[in-house]
């Protein structure tokens, strides 16, 4: 069955130092995964996405996140967080009759 | 960037009284329109999929006739919950499908009392 798990459901970081957000999938095939950020009591926000074009994909924020076959991931990184980052977020990949299958999620946080 | 709006944003209504909530994407047309239902610090459940001018396909344990769905337009879905009762109070989310990506509505938090 296909999967994506996000390995932490809890991130916390100082303000200015990077961000790493980790995401697996599982697919048997090339799959489209996104990332989007949810804001308390909002709805998700589309931060990035990768489609089988470039495997370093730059989203909305500073944020970016590489594509690795061969680790079956799609981590998303930010050079340095803002406060404004604290957010939870969600690795999405999406299947054959797109279909959506969500990660748990991963609270951020970040400490001034 | 695609925008799709959700109304109302919050919304209370009293237990056996029925409450529609909208989903419109403003600036594309959405072919495909999904319903979630979030609980507190979870992910998202779906809950349906509507594709314009068919009925809609509901996920295992979702009951149809509790949670109709309309999708009559490319820009509009509704999600109707009949006869409401406490436990479905939650946060419901709408996304439109465009361009093979699904963008997301603000949310609607239902409280039943």
């Amino acid at each position: 069955a296909q999967s994506v798990t996000q390995l932490d459901s809890h991130v916390s970081v100082s303000e200015g130092t990077p961000v790493l957000l980790r995401c697996n999938y599982s697919s048997s095939y090339s799959p489209s995964l996104f990332w989007y950020v949810q804001h308390p009591n909002k709805g998700l926000q589309l931060l990035l996405k990768y489609t089988s074009a470039a495997t370093l994909v730059k989203g909305i924020n500073g944020f970016e996140a590489e594509f690795k076959k061969s680790e079956t991931s799609f981590h998303l990184t930010k050079p340095s967080a803002h406060m404004s980052d604290a957010a939870e977020y969600f690795c999405v990949q999406h299947t054959g009759g797109f279909k959506t299958i969500f990660g748990a999620g991963t609270r951020l946080f970040v400490k001034a | 960037g695609a925008v799709v709006s959700q109304h109302p944003s919050r919304v209370i209504c009293k237990s056996g009284t029925s409450v529609k909530i909208e989903c419109r994407s403003l600036d594309f047309q959405a072919t495909t329109m999904f319903w979630y239902r979030q609980f507190p610090k979870q992910s998202l459940m779906l809950m349906a999929t509507s594709n314009e001018g068919s009925k809609a396909t509901y996920e295992q344990g979702v009951e149809k006739d509790k949670f109709l769905i309309n999708h009559a337009s490319l820009t509009l879905s509704t999600l109707t919950v009949t006869s409401a009762h406490p436990e479905v109070s939650s946060f419901y989310i709408c996304g439109g499908e465009g361009g093979n990506t699904i963008y997301f509505g603000e949310g609607s938090w239902l409280t039943v009392v």
